[in-house]
């Protein structure tokens, strides 16, 4: 089973709107990130947030941390259609590979 | 200018042909990674590299090799591939390993269709 999972699997919303995604872990972490994969790209990083961090804001963007719960989630507000994309969460600990989960889809509509 | 780029971008490969994917990053970096990413399985670490001639092997390395013969370059390397190696495949480069917080930085993948 994956160590860092996000949900839903999937978002549809239109633009304007806000959204939030939510992910879970289930290790002991240093950090988390949220990563943005849009099609045909790479995934780029919008968001680390570390263990003894509760939030984390980059513009539009809004990551919390509950290591209590071993969950985090990330935020979008006035969404665009470019925020159409995958968004990942990924967990840090104390080895050298970072831990992605599956991701959830989101679509934003005009 | 990107900074990790990846060759070819795609390639059709037989069964139990040779296939080499290459990368090549220009962020002075000292990690270098490869995963995969299939459909419901996010992305999946195959080998990485903190040193030039150096690899380690992640959580899926079988039927993978990796060679780092620079600090700027790191190959994915399928000596017989099959067909469960369709994927997209992604290199990506950083300061540190995971536990010192550092971003990762992805090229724009290669996408691996076995026959």
């Amino acid at each position: 089973s994956q160590l860092a999972e996000e949900n839903p699997w999937a978002l549809s919303v239109h633009e304007g709107e806000s959204v939030t995604v939510n992910c879970s872990y289930k290790t002991s972490i240093t950090a988390l990130q949220w990563y943005r994969q849009k099609s045909g790209e790479g995934p780029a990083q919008l968001i680390l947030i570390r263990s003894n961090e509760r939030e984390k804001r980059n513009g539009r963007l809004r990551a919390t941390l509950d290591t209590s719960s071993q969950s985090s989630s990330l935020s979008i507000t006035a969404t665009r259609c470019e925020d159409t994309a995958v968004y990942f969460c990924a967990t840090l600990a104390n080895t050298d590979k970072v831990v992605f989960g599956t991701g959830t889809r989101l679509q934003v509509s005009p | 200018e990107a900074a990790v780029t990846q060759s070819p971008r795609s390639k059709v490969a037989v069964t139990g042909g040779k296939v080499t994917l290459s990368c090549h990053q220009t962020n002075n970096h000292d990690y270098m990674y490869w995963y995969r990413q299939d459909t419901g399985h996010g992305l999946r670490l195959i080998h990485y590299s903190y040193v030039a001639d150096s690899t380690e092997k992640g959580d899926i390395p079988d039927g993978y090799k990796a060679s780092r013969p620079s600090q700027e370059n790191f190959s994915l390397i399928l000596e017989l591939a099959s067909l469960s190696q369709t994927a997209v495949y992604f290199c990506a480069s950083s300061d540190w390993g995971g536990n010192n917080y550092a971003e990762q930085f992805f090229g724009p993948g290669t996408r691996l269709t076995v026959l």
